[in-house]
């Protein structure tokens, strides 16, 4: 069965990075996009960019371009994101998903189960 | 593209119909609007895709339907395990989603 797994919950200080990762498992890695995005608290949740495993193509959004990176490892099957320059702002859950083309873009079939990320002093 | 969701909060006794409401501020493709359901603590589940194509081993008492800026969620008769909190997602222009109804038992 499909499943992304996704790493444990973080504490972060301001200005400092962190790396989440989402485990796939139970289909070809190559196939479909993997997507991220978060929802910090009281917050609707907030697309963050995507990749494609077969190529590492990425997009990602303006509203973090140039503080994300999202990564693959293909020998794993695991997809990255990387934030840095974190803020308490950036306190949050942050999800991959599984992304599915449809019309002009994807929705997500599958998602991971979540990582809080803390940024505090 | 924002994505405006109502009611806020929903609440319904077991057997009644429920209809959200997802109002987007620009113009959205019908193939490109997804509903999602999340329970506390869980990962969201897809719902519907294309504004009203219902997802794998979704029950049919989920149903969407609309285009262009005004789309629906329905679910025909509410039971216990419906209780939860929906939101749409559309992916026609980048990807925005909607702030989400709850759907609380009365």
């Amino acid at each position: 069965q499909v499943q992304l797994v996704q790493s444990g919950a973080e504490v972060r200080k301001p200005g400092a990075s962190v790396k989440v990762s989402c485990k796939t498992s139970g289909y070809t890695f190559f196939d479909y996009a993997i997507h991220w995005a978060r929802q910090a608290p009281g917050q609707r949740l907030e697309w963050m960019g995507w990749i494609n495993p077969a190529n590492d193509n990425t997009k990602y959004s303006q509203s973090f371009q140039g503080r994300v990176t999202i990564s693959r490892d293909t020998s794993t099957t695991t997809s990255y994101m990387q934030l840095s320059g974190l803020r308490s702002e950036d306190t949050a859950v942050y999800y991959c998903g599984r992304g599915l083309r449809y019309g002009s873009g994807s929705y997500y079939d599958y998602w991971g189960q979540g990582t809080l990320v803390t940024v505090s002093s | 593209i924002v994505l405006t969701q109502s009611p806020g909060t929903l609440s319904l006794s077991p057997g009644e119909g429920a209809t959200l409401s997802c109002r987007a501020s620009q113009s959205v493709s019908s193939r490109s609007l997804a509903w999602y359901q999340q329970k506390p603590g869980q990962a969201p589940r897809l719902l519907i895709y294309g504004a009203s194509k219902r997802a794998s081993g979704i029950p049919d008492r989920f149903s969407g339907s609309g285009s262009g800026t005004d789309f629906t969620l329905t679910v025909s008769r509410v039971e216990a395990e419906d209780f939860a909190v929906y939101f749409c997602h559309q992916y026609h222009s980048s990807e925005t989603f909607g702030q989400g109804t709850k759907l609380e038992i009365k």
